[in-house]
C-alpha cells in the first residue's frame, strides 16, 4: 500500500489567500484526522472524520478553518482567508477505526507570508 | 482533557547506550499508548504501542512499560544506533483522540 498521500508537500503563499490541503487515507480505513505541527504548540489535532463524517472538530482554530471529506478516498483542509500564523506542517493520518493505530502521511508545510 | 508530559526534551547518548523516555498523562480512562518516531521532514511513524490491560510490551530493542497507577509509560531503546537519531513522541488516548506529548529529540552519537 502506498500509505497516507498528502499534496501538495509544500505550499508557500500569501496572507488573504485561500489554501487547499488534500489527503488520500490508506484504502479501507474509515477513520481520518487532520492535524497541525508548530514548534510552539507541538501536535494537535484539528478535526476528524469516521465513515466520511466529521465526529469532533473542536480542535478547528477558528471560521477560516473548515474540513470536508466527501468519499472515502479524499478529504481536504482549507483555511480561507489564510494567515502568517497558519504558517505549520499539516498532517493527515487515518486508521481502520477510531481506536485502532493511526497512520501519518508526510505532511504538507504551510508558509503564509 | 486529557494532558500528557513528556521528558527529557533531548537526550544525547552514545551509540550502544541506552536511551528511557518517560511520559505522564492525567486522564486515567485514558487506555491506549502508542510512541512515534519523527525524521526530518517526515511524518511520524508508530514504532511501539500499549494498550492498558498490558504492563511491558517489547519489539526487539524497544520496549515499552505502563504504570496506570501511577499514570506514567515510557520507551526503552536499548543498544542505540545512529538511524535511532529522530524526535519521538508519546501519546494517550481513550478510544479516538490522540493527545500528544511534546516531543524528545534523541540524538545518538557514534
Amino acid at each position: 500500500d502506498a500509505g497516507v498521500i498528502q499534496s501538495p508537500r509544500h505550499e508557500v503563499t500569501e496572507m488573504g489567500q485561500e489554501v487547499t490541503l488534500r489527503c488520500k487515507p490508506i484504502s479501507g480505513h474509515n477513520s481520518l484526522f487532520w492535524y497541525r505541527q508548530t514548534m510552539m504548540r507541538g501536535l494537535e489535532l484539528l478535526i476528524y472524520f469516521n465513515n466520511n463524517v466529521p465526529i469532533d472538530d473542536s480542535g478547528m482554530p477558528e471560521d477560516r478553518f473548515s474540513a470536508k471529506m466527501p468519499n472515502a478516498s479524499f478529504s481536504t483542509l482549507k483555511i480561507q482567508p489564510s494567515e502568517p500564523r497558519d504558517s505549520a506542517v499539516y498532517f493527515c493520518a487515518s486508521s481502520f477505526s477510531t481506536v485502532d493505530t493511526q497512520y501519518f502521511g508526510p505532511g504538507t508545510r504551510l508558509t503564509v507570508l | 482533557g486529557e494532558n500528557v508530559e513528556q521528558h527529557p526534551s533531548t537526550l544525547s547518548v552514545q551509540e550502544g547506550d541506552s536511551a528511557v523516555i518517560k511520559c505522564t498523562y492525567s486522564d486515567s480512562a485514558s487506555n491506549y499508548f502508542p510512541w512515534y518516531k519523527q525524521e526530518l521532514g517526515k511524518g511520524p511513524q508508530l514504532i511501539i504501542d500499549i494498550r492498558s490491560n498490558v504492563g511491558e510490551k517489547k519489539d526487539q530493542r524497544i520496549a515499552v512499560t505502563l504504570n496506570k497507577t501511577a499514570k506514567h509509560f515510557s520507551l526503552h531503546i536499548t543498544e542505540t544506533q545512529p538511524e535511532d537519531s529522530a524526535v519521538y513522541f508519546c501519546a494517550a488516548s481513550r478510544g479516538n483522540m490522540l493527545t500528544f506529548g511534546g516531543g524528545t529529540r534523541l540524538m545518538v552519537k557514534p
